[in-house]
C-alpha cells in the first residue's frame, strides 16, 4: 500500500484565496483524521470521520474552513476564503478502528505545507 | 485544565547514548497515552499506545512507561542512532469509548550528533 497519499505536497496562495487540499487514506481505513501543525501551537486536530460521515469538527478554527469525505477514498479540506495566520503544515492521516479505550495506530500522510501570503 | 506538557524541549545526545524524554498530563479522565516520532518535514509516526493499565511498552530500542497514578510518561531511547534525531510527540486521549478529545505536546527536539 502507497500509504496515505496528500497533494499537493506545497501550496503558496494569497489571502482571500480558495485553498483545496486533498487526502486519500489507506485502503480500508474506517477513520480518517485532519491535522493542523504550526511553531506556535504544534500539532492539532481539525476534524475526524467514520466511515465517511464527520464525527467530531471541533478543532475546525472557523467557518472558513469546511471538510467533506464524499467516499472511502478520499476527502478535502477547504479554506474560504484564506488568510495568512492559515499558514501551516496540514495533516491527513487514517486509521483502522477504534477500540475502546485503546485508540489504534494512526498512519500520517506527509503533508501538505501551506503559505498564505 | 486538560494539558499536556513535555520535557526537555530540546535535546542533544552523542550517538550510542540513552536518552529519556518527559510527558506530564492533567488530562482527565484518561483513556489513552500516544508517543509519536516525526522527522523533519514528514508526518509524525506511532511508537506506542498504552491504555490505564499498561505502564510499559516497547518498540525496538524505544520503550514508553506510564505512571498513571503521577500522571506521568517517559520514552527512552536505547543506544541512539543518528536517524533517531527527530521531534517527539506525546498525545493523550481523554475518553473511553471513542477517539476521545485529544490534547498533543509540544514535542521534544532530539539530535543525535556523531
Amino acid at each position: 500500500d502507497a500509504g496515505v497519499i496528500q497533494s499537493p505536497r506545497h501550496e503558496v496562495t494569497e489571502m482571500g484565496q480558495e485553498v483545496t487540499l486533498r487526502c486519500k487514506p489507506i485502503s480500508g481505513h474506517d477513520y480518517l483524521f485532519w491535522y493542523r501543525q504550526t511553531m506556535m501551537r504544534g500539532l492539532e486536530l481539525l476534524i475526524y470521520f467514520n466511515n465517511n460521515v464527520p464525527i467530531d469538527d471541533s478543532g475546525m478554527p472557523e467557518d472558513r474552513f469546511s471538510a467533506k469525505m464524499p467516499n472511502a477514498s478520499f476527502s478535502t479540506l477547504k479554506i474560504q476564503p484564506s488568510e495568512p495566520r492559515d499558514s501551516a503544515v496540514y495533516f491527513c492521516a487514517s486509521s483502522l478502528f477504534l477500540t475502546s479505550g485503546r485508540g489504534e495506530t494512526q498512519y500520517f500522510g506527509p503533508g501538505t505545507r501551506l503559505l498564505v501570503l | 485544565k486538560n494539558q499536556v506538557e513535555q520535557s526537555p524541549q530540546s535535546l542533544i545526545i552523542l550517538e550510542g547514548k540513552n536518552c529519556t524524554l518527559q510527558c506530564n498530563y492533567t488530562v482527565s479522565p484518561f483513556s489513552n497515552l500516544r508517543w509519536y516520532k516525526q522527522d523533519t518535514g514528514r508526518g509524525p509516526v506511532s511508537l506506542t499506545i498504552m491504555t490505564f493499565s499498561e505502564n510499559t511498552k516497547s518498540n525496538g530500542r524505544y520503550t514508553a512507561t506510564l505512571d498513571a497514578d503521577t500522571k506521568q510518561s517517559s520514552l527512552h531511547i536505547t543506544a541512539s542512532q543518528l536517524s533517531d534525531s527527530a521531534s517527539y510527540i506525546c498525545v493523550v486521549s481523554d475518553r473511553g469509548s471513542t477517539l476521545g478529545r485529544l490534547y498533543f505536546g509540544r514535542g521534544t527536539q532530539l539530535t543525535v550528533w556523531p
